[in-house]
């Protein structure tokens, strides 16, 4: 079946701007996490979405950064007023419950000028 | 207490030969162990993973060696391809319920033929 997707692919946006990020899970999977894998670093935890709920935001780095899920499925992260700092790729992932194995969309780069 | 430190940053390996990647963490709380490989442009896919119970996994050309007393684990790549060449990143979870992955910072590969 299809994986997980996110779009757009590639955004390029001016410092100060609100972007938004979107996600489409594997269908049927209920937890729902974003990650940021920041140049030639590993990957780190944004949050975690158990259906729509998401009780765990620790991750977050500002209060710029917010997400949400709607009906189960899609999730959005978004960036208000964009810092140059925020450039990274966004990476979304999804899993069957909240302990099992996590499957990774392509990522969003986005770059902030 | 929640890092997870990989090393070496980056490898080079001749065709046939085994690749060693190792990483260490400090929080005892961590029970769930995955290695995920990531190809440019590519979002993370699961490789392997392992629970403290068990001192070794294998799967194909790629084996988990987990030591518990020690607070590290090991992904071995027997018989390296030029295919493998990718970044190869350690993960840890923390018991809870759901699976909120600490990643290692990555291991560059690249198998020379």
């Amino acid at each position: 079946g299809a994986g997980v997707s996110q779009s757009p692919s590639n955004k390029v946006t001016e410092k100060g701007k609100d972007v938004e990020l979107r996600c489409d899970p594997i269908s049927g999977h209920t937890a729902l996490y974003w990650y940021r894998q920041s140049l030639g670093q590993g990957l780190e935890f944004l949050i975690y979405f158990q259906g729509n709920s998401a009780p765990d935001k620790s991750g977050l780095p500002s209060d710029r950064f917010s997400a949400e899920r709607t009906g189960g499925s899609v999730s959005t992260l978004t960036i208000q007023r964009t810092q140059q700092e925020d450039s990274a790729v966004y990476l979304c992932a999804s899993s069957q419950g909240p302990s099992y194995e996590q499957y990774f969309g392509p990522g969003t780069r986005l770059t902030v000028t | 207490q929640q890092q997870v430190k990989q090393s070496p940053q980056s490898l080079i390996v001749q065709k046939g030969g085994i690749s060693i990647i190792n990483c260490a963490y400090e929080n005892t709380a961590f029970d769930y162990f995955p290695w995920y490989q990531q190809f440019p442009g590519k979002g993370p896919a699961l490789l392997i993973a392992i629970r403290p119970d068990v001192s070794e996994k294998k799967e194909g050309r790629f084996t988990i060696s987990f030591n518990k007393s020690a607070k590290q684990f090991s992904l071995h790549i027997m018989d390296s391809q030029p295919g493998d060449s990718a970044t190869y990143f350690c993960a840890a979870a923390l018991s809870g319920g759901y699976n909120k992955l600490i990643f290692g910072a990555g291991t560059r590969l690249a198998v020379h033929p």
